[in-house]
């Protein structure tokens, strides 16, 4: 059983449109992070959350402890952020989602 | 700054043959990882090291070997290899103190024949 669900699993979207990206956990964590994946396969470490809020550029990730739950949004969606985005976290071991897939047509 | 470098990129293996995977960081990073991502699926960690000289199992460890010599380099070892461990193999170093965390390599994508 996976300690960590992502929702949706795939996702497209409008260029423009702002997008979502959840993710639930079962566990006290330390941290939680936000990875992004594109199709050639390289991976990027998009946040490392432990608390409250993160924004870098049109990317906001929120992080509710008590409700083990923790959201990616991408504004102005464009479609160059069509990859494949993953929700990980670290407590006492290292589980990764699934990821979800987001296709943004111009 | 390299950031985390992975070698080879690409390899082939016939079934039974050994192979060592390299990765290197020269961040000064504390931790660093070990993934695989079979096709379609995500990542997961094979072995994984606090610091030199320390390393410790993660959820798919049977059929590899780390060592951690050296606060850089974390090679992942492959003694006999097996079809099953046809992957795309990912190092990640992390220091906790960063804002964005992990720090990927660019992955080794293994075939095993």
């Amino acid at each position: 059983k996976n300690e960590v669900e992502q929702s949706p699993q795939n996702l497209t979207a409008q260029e423009g449109e702002f997008i979502t990206i959840n993710c639930s956990y079962s566990v006290g964590i330390s941290a939680l992070h936000w990875l992004q994946q594109h199709p050639g396969g390289g991976i990027v470490s998009l946040f490392m959350l432990s608390s409250g809020k993160k924004k870098h550029g049109r990317l906001i990730a929120t992080i509710n402890i008590q409700e083990k739950h923790s959201s990616l949004h991408i504004t102005a969606s464009h479609p160059r952020d069509s990859a494949v985005y993953i929700c990980a976290y670290t407590g006492n071991q290292f589980y990764f989602g699934t990821g979800t897939s987001l296709t943004v047509i111009p | 700054n390299a950031g985390v470098t992975q070698t080879p990129k690409f390899r082939i293996l016939k079934i039974g043959q050994s192979m060592t995977l390299q990765c290197a960081q020269d961040m000064n990073h504390n931790y660093m990882y070990w993934y695989r991502q079979d096709p379609g699926m995500g990542l997961k960690l094979i072995y994984y090291s606090v610091g030199a000289g320390i390393t410790d199992k993660g959820e798919v460890p049977n059929g590899y070997n780390v060592s951690r010599s050296t606060t850089e380099d974390f090679p992942l070892r492959l003694e006999l290899a097996a079809p099953s461990q046809t992957s795309v193999y990912f190092c990640a170093s992390s220091d906790p103190g960063t804002v964005y965390g992990y720090t990927f390599g660019s992955g080794t994508r293994l075939t095993v024949v």
